[in-house]
């Protein structure tokens, strides 16, 4: 295992359609983060998982938005009736929890809406 | 060369210098803080972190310290190289019981000049 894998690493989507996103962490962590970032900024929260339980959601994340993690393994973040607005850089990240370690982020999967 | 984070928001230093790179947080309750590197195209990778019950935490070329009676934080890098270009992000966190979300500040972009 070397890290925290995203896939697509791009994606381009016309307007109103749907994508789906997927993350797979470092088997061993129990957290999973989704983040969102735009050019120049910093990643924004969305997100996150313990196990197989979403645990919070940021009011970022709109009803257009759902993420899953079934077996608490893989992650997927789906975007329906995408906007153009939605056009960013998404983030996974996964860690340990109690202990805490390992904060690591994956590549991202960047998204252009067209 | 030193930075004031948010403020002034790219820094440049020397190749073989030492650089610093400050952030104001905003929570005066977050207990744990990270720094990250992002290279352009890729995701956050971990530098160095620090929980708030301590001030100075040392790593490979890199000292972070903690100042929470005024809320800041601040990244040393030794002996800068070509390689620590990058955008830099520190993050914060607050939680009762391990990391969960982290809230990212803007980042500096620090070019090492040759």
């Amino acid at each position: 295992d070397t890290g925290v894998s995203q896939d697509p690493r791009h994606k381009i989507t016309k307007r109103g359609q749907n994508v789906t996103f997927r993350c797979d962490p470092i088997s061993e962590h129990n957290r999973l983060y989704w983040y969102r970032q735009t050019l120049g900024q910093g990643p924004e929260f969305l997100t996150y998982f313990q196990n197989e339980a979403q645990l919070e959601k940021s009011r970022l994340l709109s009803d257009r938005f759902s993420a899953e993690r079934p077996k608490g393994s893989f992650s997927t973040l789906e975007i329906q009736r995408t906007e153009q607005g939605d056009s960013a850089m998404y983030l996974c990240a996964s860690s340990f929890y109690p202990a805490n370690y390992g904060y690591t982020f994956g590549s991202g999967t960047r998204l252009t809406v067209v | 060369g030193e930075s004031v984070g948010l403020h002034l928001p790219t820094l440049s230093v020397q190749e073989g210098d030492n650089s610093i790179i400050n952030c104001a947080y905003s929570n005066s309750a977050s207990d744990y803080f990270i720094w990250y590197k992002q290279e352009s195209g890729k995701g956050p990778q971990f530098i160095i972190d620090i929980r708030s019950n301590m001030d100075k935490r040392q790593g490979q070329r890199v000292t972070v310290l903690l100042n929470k009676t005024v809320k800041h934080l601040s990244l040393q890098i030794a002996a800068t190289q070509p390689g620590d270009s990058a955008v830099y992000f520190c993050a914060e966190s607050f939680s009762i019981q391990g990391a969960q979300k982290l809230v990212f500040g803007q980042g500096t972009r620090l070019t090492i000049n040759p």
